[in-house]
């Protein structure tokens, strides 16, 4: 089955411990994406790469970090998680950047 | 900056009726706008506009796309409880990389 996954699904974790948030994609897309959601500001975009090796900001990238070693794979890294980082995360990916985005279930995140 | 605005912030119709959502945008070297339905999981993709004034259909939804006035609508008609979910809409640059995402519109429909 095609489908975008995103592992853990929840995670309650503590300001300053490092976290990584896996997104994998079985349809061989080269676009990958991540967003965060939040209450009243919709979703806005952390990261994005357009293909192996190329990743790019999008508009709220800052104590973020990723990286695109195989095109399968784009994990999300919170080097030192805060608060203000509780959100939900969603990883999206697309056959090319022009075309439609699928988006992984969803990851939420408490960080105390 | 470029921003994407959704109205109304939320709705509350009965089932049968029929909504229009409206999507106003700003976003540099303008490429396309996408519609999306979230319900209490990921969004699902519902439409991709890339030029004015051709309306696109699926079932009981369609959406237009005014590049002159920057905005586009959802329309809904025959409205169902199936309908009821935040509605969202983006904007996306020409090199396609960046989307913006509008804050939504959350529907509701009552029986």
């Amino acid at each position: 089955e095609a489908q975008v996954t995103q592992n853990p699904r929840y995670l309650i974790t503590v300001t300053g411990k490092k976290l990584t948030v896996t997104c994998s994609q079985n349809m061989n897309h080269e676009y990958m994406s991540w967003y965060r959601q939040d209450p009243g500001l919709g979703l806005r975009q952390i990261y994005y790469s357009m293909n192996v090796e190329v990743t790019d900001k999008g508009d709220v990238p800052e104590g973020y970090k990723v990286s695109r070693k195989e095109k399968r794979n784009f994990p999300l890294i919170l080097e030192s998680p805060s608060p203000n980082q509780t959100s939900l995360y969603f990883c999206a990916s697309g056959k090319r950047a022009s075309e439609t985005q699928y988006f992984g279930p969803g990851t939420r995140l408490l960080v105390l | 900056e470029d921003k994407v605005v959704q109205s109304p912030l939320s709705l509350v119709v009965h089932e049968g009726d029929t909504v229009t959502l409206n999507c106003s945008y700003e976003v540099t070297n303008f490429r396309s706008l996408l519609w999306y339905k979230q319900e209490k999981k990921a969004p699902t993709f519902l439409f991709m506009l890339t030029s004015s004034g051709i309306e696109k259909k699926s079932g009981r939804l369609s959406s237009i796309l005014d590049k002159k006035e920057l905005f586009s609508i959802l329309n809904i008609t025959a409205t169902q409880t199936g309908d009821s979910a935040v509605y969202l809409c983006a904007g996306r640059n020409s090199s396609a990389s960046k989307i913006i995402f509008g804050s939504g519109t959350r529907l509701s429909i009552r029986p």
